[in-house]
């Protein structure tokens, strides 16, 4: 079964600055999506930014860059120039995309704090 | 486009009640999955459904059950509550499953405490 795991279950960044979010996951597939979505504390979860498994480019959205290392099934987020409104929790989602078995796994999440 | 709505918002219910969650995907949409969402367990799979059909389930009892509409629209059931079911449900859409759904959008979610 496959598994996902955020180790980090906090984290805090000056204003500005760069922090780097780690997601590590287990599977035996060969294709499959990743996800970073962000839930700030509205509680509505926003897709960040996604990753499929069959492209070596890291993915990238603005400030927001992954860094996915498919051997060592790990899949970072950075986020640049941090700013107020990153503060949230942010969950890394595996997709399996076998047939039949669409399920998202997530993690269990990284409180990111942005500080002034 | 409108987004994902999740009817009602809130909902506080006593231990032995029923409770019926509605959710209504983005247009076009037509896959509807449901989370739990509990600050010790963070976000649990329930179920996803597809053209009225459940295509997944999630290692829940079967007092939770859904169902969905031929508009894609989708209900979650939890019968029997108990206090442990509090929690915050989320639903999400998608086009379909595969590839081009491979994206899920969320709606704000129903608060339901059980008291």
């Amino acid at each position: 079964a496959q598994t996902v795991t955020q180790s980090q279950p906090e984290m805090s960044v000056q204003e500005a600055e760069t922090v780097t979010l780690s997601c590590t996951y287990d599977t035996s597939e060969s294709d499959y999506y990743l996800f970073w979505y962000k839930q700030p504390p509205s509680r509505q979860m926003i897709l960040v930014i996604r990753q499929e498994a069959y492209k070596q480019q890291n993915a990238t959205e603005n400030r927001f860059s992954v860094n996915f290392q498919k051997a060592a099934k790990s899949f970072s987020l950075k986020i640049s120039d941090s700013q107020l409104g990153d503060a949230a929790m942010y969950f890394c989602a595996y997709r399996t995309i076998t047939s039949g078995t669409y399920k998202y796994i997530f993690g269990t999440g990284t409180r990111l704090k942005v500080l002034a | 486009k409108a987004g994902v709505t999740q009817t009602p918002r809130y909902l506080i219910k006593t231990r032995g009640q029923q409770v019926t969650l509605s959710c209504s995907p983005i247009s076009g949409h037509r896959s509807v999955s449901w989370y739990q969402q509990t600050p010790g367990q963070g976000l649990q799979f329930l179920f996803e459904y597809f053209s009225e059909t459940q295509r997944n389930k999630g290692n829940f009892p079967g007092r939770f059950s859904g169902r969905q509409f031929s508009n894609s629209r989708s209900e979650m059931n939890v019968s029997t509550l108990e206090l442990g079911d509090s929690a915050l449900y989320l639903c999400a859409s998608s086009l379909g499953p595969g590839l081009a759904g491979a994206e899920q959008y969320f709606g704000p979610g129903t608060r339901l405490t059980v008291t």
